[in-house]
């Protein structure tokens, strides 16, 4: 059970180069979740998703898209990155969104400098 | 707006000592959650506490603690006899009855404990 895994774990982009960071969950999770840090900023939302096939905007999506074409994936892509996008990036799934089991695990997180 | 205040950047202590985390959250809702992971120097972030707003009753898990007071917004965290190993970001957050399972964080408190 290797619970939530992200792809890759560091990755350096050049101005204007495009990406996807690959997220994995094996505990059959319905909701997943993408999320930035920035020193001193706490973790944003980017974008989520609430069942395969769906996502939705989250506090920061500017710059990001993203897909769930399978339950068990979530992937985030940066179609044109810029210096303002260099990031720790944290995937996260949840088992529910309120009531019992609604707790987000984490990812490992993905290190992006864009120059 | 800030949603979560986590109004101790740093903190330092020597071990064994006692220390508080303080969290004020925002929130018109009656119902939600609020949480606390643990960032250690890894860089992983690990669930260690979920309450909701009906259970105010205090918890304790071993050496740590969480104290829920609705009346002053706070969900405040103690770490009693504290060791090397406690050092690592905090952070505190509330799902502030979001439907849709997002997360706001706090910005953090660094956790140092100096042997």
């Amino acid at each position: 059970n290797a619970g939530v895994t992200q792809t890759p774990k560091f990755r350096v982009l050049k101005t204007g180069q495009s990406m996807t960071l690959l997220c994995a969950q094996d505990m059959n999770h319905e909701y997943m979740y993408w999320y930035r840090q920035d020193p001193g900023m706490g973790l944003r939302l980017i974008h989520y998703s609430v069942g395969e096939g769906t996502t939705a905007k989250g506090e920061v999506p500017d710059g990001y898209n993203v897909s769930r074409l399978k339950k068990q994936n979530f992937l985030l892509g940066l179609e044109s990155a810029a210096p303002s996008q260099t990031s720790v990036y944290f995937c996260a799934s949840s088992y529910s969104i309120s009531g019992p089991s609604n707790e987000q695990f984490f990812g490992p997180g993905t290190r992006l400098t864009v120059l | 707006a800030q949603k979560v205040t986590q109004a101790q950047t740093e903190i330092s202590v020597v071990e064994k000592e006692d220390v508080t985390l303080d969290c004020v959250y925002e929130t018109r809702d009656t119902t939600y959650y609020l949480f606390w992971y643990k960032q250690p120097p890894s860089g992983e972030l690990v669930f260690l506490i979920r309450r909701n707003s009906f259970d105010e009753q205090n918890e304790i898990s071993g050496r740590y603690s969480w104290n829920f007071q609705k009346s002053t917004s706070s969900f405040n965290f103690t770490i009693t006899a504290s060791q090397v190993v406690d050092s690592a970001v905090y952070f505190c957050a509330t799902d502030r009855g979001s439907t849709l399972g997002r997360l706001y964080f706090g910005r953090g408190t660094q956790l140092t404990v100096w042997p």
